[in-house]
């Protein structure tokens, strides 16, 4: 069974600067697909950024990026510029290619300060 | 984007009494829904697959008398609690896959806090 680790309870940023939010993984499996997910306060979640792995190009999404290394089974979530906005537990999640559910690992809450 | 909905957002309830929380996809349809459950301050824990026209599918150690899914339709999955106790307070969570594109992308709902007394 395929498993995600997050090492990191909680991280904390100062405003405008840049943090990595870590993520490891475990599978067996060649093929698959990698996401960031944030959730803020009102619990809602929302899906950061998506990362297939056969592309070995890094995914990005305007001040999102990982750091995606397949051999070493990480993906790692940086945020530049960090906002007051981007304050939210942030989770690492992981899913087959031939199948539905997601697994999550256990979340790392983001704390920004102004 | 396509949005999923959950009614209610929060519920309180007697101990014994059941609930149900009603989980929808609004502008698509999804042929699977997911349930999780989720704690103060830790992860997403699935408790079922929900799948149009079929039984779900419930994972280890959750009861599936206690926890019923019914997937009536394309946009509409419900989760009853039956005879809710105090334990069973927490964060329920639904999800429905957008189907059609390559990843699959699961939409959540806004999730339902629910408080047995």
């Amino acid at each position: 069974a395929q498993t995600v680790t997050q090492s990191q309870p909680e991280m904390s940023v100062q405003e405008a600067e840049t943090v990595t939010l870590s993520c490891t993984y475990d599978t067996s499996e060649s093929d698959y697909y990698l996401f960031w997910y944030k959730q803020p306060p009102s619990r809602q979640m929302i899906l950061v950024i998506r990362q297939e792995a056969y592309k070995q190009q890094n995914a990005t999404e305007n001040r999102f990026s990982v750091n995606f290394q397949k051999a070493a089974k990480s993906f790692s979530l940086k945020i530049s510029d960090s906002q007051l906005g981007d304050a939210a537990m942030y989770f690492c999640a992981y899913r087959s290619v031939w199948g539905n559910k997601l697994v999550f690992g256990a979340g790392t809450i983001l704390r920004v300060k102004s | 984007g396509a949005v999923v909905s959950q009614h209610p957002s929060w519920v309180i309830c007697k101990s014994g009494t059941s609930v149900k929380i009603e989980c929808r996809s609004l502008d698509f349809q999804a042929t699977t829904m997911f349930w999780y459950r989720q704690f103060p301050k830790q992860s997403l824990m699935l408790m079922a697959t929900s799948n149009e026209g079929s039984k779900a599918t419930y994972e280890q150690g959750v009861e599936k008398d206690k926890f019923l899914i019914n997937h009536a339709s394309l946009t509409l999955s419900t989760l009853t609690v039956t005879s809710a106790h105090p334990e069973d307070s927490s964060f329920y969570i639904c999800s429905a896959n957008l189907a059609g594109v390559s990843y699959n992308e699961q939409f959540f709902g806004p999730g339902t806090r629910l408080t047995v007394l």
